[in-house]
């Protein structure tokens, strides 16, 4: 059964720095991965989605990476905002239609 | 504007009511999914359809069931709501198709407390 990690489970920064969450996945044969964020309480906003085939994706601020050989997914935030500070979430697809969840990185970014 | 929405958004009942969480999306995507979601945990699936009269279970074992009798709504009845069943309760829906395939969009979420 695919194990996904996040580490670390939290983080604090301060503004303006550039961070990088981290998301670890034990089974390669994934269809694709999606970083999601969430605010307490609310439903999950999707970020980025890579398919299998690609190794990065990016939007604004946010750089998604994939490396499915070696199991791993990072998430790079650059000049980080108090607004960024939520918990962050790495989803997998598998081949199979199933999803798999990380527990999450809950980043706090302290003006 | 496409979008999914779920209702209510809060709940509080006592326990044995029936409860059924409205689920309903606006983009036309045939996949949807329910998911569990306790306080700092990870999701968990507990129901998914792939289409009209399609459901299956998912990982986690459930007390609850759904029916999609249209694409764009997926609701989930608890029978006879316990304790046990607080939790968040979460609902995406995916496209079938496409560059952007299996990318799951969600609700903003239910939140129930059964007393």
């Amino acid at each position: 059964k695919q194990e996904v990690t996040q580490i670390p489970a939290a983080l604090s920064v301060p503004e303006g720095e550039n961070l990088v969450l981290n998301c670890s996945f034990t089974d390669s044969a994934i269809y694709n991965l999606q970083w999601f964020r969430q605010d307490p309480g609310k439903g999950l906003t999707s970020l980025l989605l890579i398919q299998s085939s690609q190794r990065e994706q990016t939007s604004g601020r946010l750089n998604a990476s994939l490396d499915k050989s070696s199991g791993r997914s990072t998430l790079y935030i650059a000049a980080s905002q108090p607004g960024d500070s939520a918990t962050y979430l790495c989803a997998l697809a598998n081949t199979g239609n199933q999803f798999y969840f990380g527990t999450g990185t809950s980043l706090t970014v302290i003006p | 504007e496409a979008d999914i929405y779920q209702t209510p958004r809060y709940l509080v009942i006592g326990t044995g009511k029936k409860i059924t969480l409205e689920c309903s999306q606006t983009m036309g995507h045939d996949k949807m999914y329910w998911y569990q979601q306790d306080p700092g945990m990870e999701l968990h699936l507990i129901h998914y359809s792939y289409g009209v009269n399609s459901t299956e279970k998912g990982d986690l074992s459930s007390e609850s069931t759904v029916s999609r009798i249209r694409t764009e709504h997926f609701p989930l009845t608890l029978e006879s709501a316990r304790p046990s069943h607080t939790s968040q309760y979460l609902c995406a829906s995916g496209t079938s198709g496409g560059p952007r395939l299996d990318e799951q969009f969600f609700g903003p979420g239910t939140r129930l407390t059964v007393l």
